[in-house]
């Protein structure tokens, strides 16, 4: 059991550059979600998904896509990157009738 | 009506002191409080949870108060250890068919050996 996984671990992007951050889980969840975490802000959820097919946008959606076609994997796309979209991102999942959410190890991007 | 927010935003205790980490909400409608413990370069665990029902929650050496009326919840760290050195988050949720948690800002905490 890998639980939530995240690739890359490290990524620098330059402004315009698009890309996708990859999430997957291998414990059935239905629950999806993506934050970010900057300095002094805490986690602020992006986009989260309560199963295939269902996406919704959380608290800082602009600027970024995400599409969930399967229940193991919820890709997170910024269409044109932007220095302001520069923090540590971090994917989590649940099981549905649970509480605990369970987090990846993150991705650190840079925005030049 | 949606924020949570979170105090102190950093803490230094020596070993085997007590940590207090407080939390405020707003929003009635939340109904789950789980604090949640990271350390460095890793991705947040949850620690121990609490929901509107009861007023105290203990697991091992760290326990959650909650004062509903006042809208506050805490969490207490007893004989603190240098190996609990890490940030610390509260969050609060609903439970009406929507999976959004709204986070605190986060406590950083070093226990002093």
């Amino acid at each position: 059991n890998a639980g939530v996984t995240q690739t890359p671990k490290f990524q620098v992007l330059k402004t315009g550059q698009s890309m996708t951050l990859q999430c997957a889980q291998d414990m059935n969840h239905e629950y999806m979600s993506w934050y970010r975490q900057d300095p002094g802000m805490g986690l602020r959820l992006i986009h989260y998904s309560v199963g295939a097919g269902i996406t919704d946008q959380g608290e800082v959606p602009n600027g970024y896509n995400v599409s969930r076609s399967t229940t193991e994997d919820f890709p997170l796309r910024l269409l044109s990157a932007a220095p302001s979209q520069t923090s540590v991102y971090f994917c989590a999942s649940k099981a549905s009738g649970t509480d605990t959410q369970y987090f990846g190890p993150g991705t650190r991007l840079t925005v030049l | 009506q949606q924020q949570v927010k979170q105090s102190p935003q950093s803490l230094i205790v020596q070993k085997g002191g007590i940590s207090i980490i407080n939390c405020a909400y707003e929003n009635t409608a939340f109904d789950y409080f789980p604090w949640y413990q990271q350390f460095p370069g890793k991705g947040p665990a949850l620690l121990i949870a609490i929901r509107p029902d009861v007023s105290e929650k203990k697991e091992g050496r760290f326990t959650i108060s909650f004062n509903k009326s006042a809208k506050q919840f805490s969490l207490h760290i007893m004989d603190s250890q240098p190996g609990d050195s890490a940030t610390y988050f509260c969050a609060a949720s609903g439970t009406s068919g929507t999976y959004k948690y709204i986070f605190g800002t986060g406590t950083r905490l070093k226990v002093l050996a």
